[in-house]
């Protein structure tokens, strides 16, 4: 059965601070790791990671797969209260996404 | 670019009645779309896929005569709740994906919240 870890569950940090969310997966026939947020409506693409190793960065935010170990992180440096968010990590298995239950991230003043 | 506009974003109504919820690409062409449900606090979970111009395939345990996926043209796919029951309460979200491969990302809408009194 195809599942989709993320840890942490939620963390509270301060602004400025930098944070690391995981993402582990185990999927079938797995094509790429997709990044979203999501703030109170529908989720937001962040990043489509197909390979291993090569970082993938947009301004403050970037990510990286490890496809031996099933694996992928998503840093956030020099955190805002817009960052504030839940961060949802997908696997696409067969053109399908399977998503983790989340990230709740929330950056205080 | 990328935009995907859902629509009605709240509804709410009586029991027994069906709703239609509509799902546009508006900057480009989605060969396929997508059909989420979301309760509170827990993550999406598809429902079913739809192509432009056949039927859909829906995930297991989605009963597909409760839940009618239209999907008439490259731009539009609809989602019609039948007979929508309390239990159909939840937050629907659509997503399109341009082109045959899944080498491109999935673009979500805004999403439709459903209240069944």
């Amino acid at each position: 059965e195809d599942k989709v870890v993320q840890s942490p569950l939620s963390l509270v940090v301060h602004e400025g601070d930098t944070v690391t969310l995981n993402c582990s997966y185990e999927v079938t026939n797995f094509r790429s790791l997709l990044w979203y947020k999501q703030e109170k409506k529908a989720p937001t693409f962040l990043f489509m990671l197909t390979s291993s190793g090569i970082e993938k960065k947009s301004g403050r935010l970037s990510s990286i797969l490890d496809k031996k170990e099933l694996f992928s992180i998503l840093n956030i440096t020099a955190t805002q209260t817009g960052d504030s968010a839940v961060y949802l990590c997908a696997g696409d298995s067969w053109g399908k996404l399977q998503f983790g239950a989340g990230t709740q991230v929330v950056v205080t003043p | 670019g990328a935009v995907v506009s859902q629509h009605p974003s709240w509804v709410i109504c009586k029991s027994g009645t069906s709703v239609k919820i509509e799902c546009r690409s508006l900057d480009f062409q989605a060969t396929t779309m997508f059909w989420y449900r979301q309760f509170p606090k827990q993550s999406l979970m598809l429902m079913a896929t739809s192509n432009e111009g056949s039927k859909a395939t829906y995930e297991q345990g989605v009963e597909k005569d409760k839940f009618l996926i239209n999907h008439a043209s490259l731009t539009l796919s609809t989602l019609t709740v039948t007979s929508a029951h309390p239990e159909d309460s939840s937050f629907y979200i659509c997503s399109a994906r341009g082109g045959p491969d899944s080498n491109q990302p999935q673009h979500f809408g805004d999403g439709t919240r459903l209240s069944i009194l």
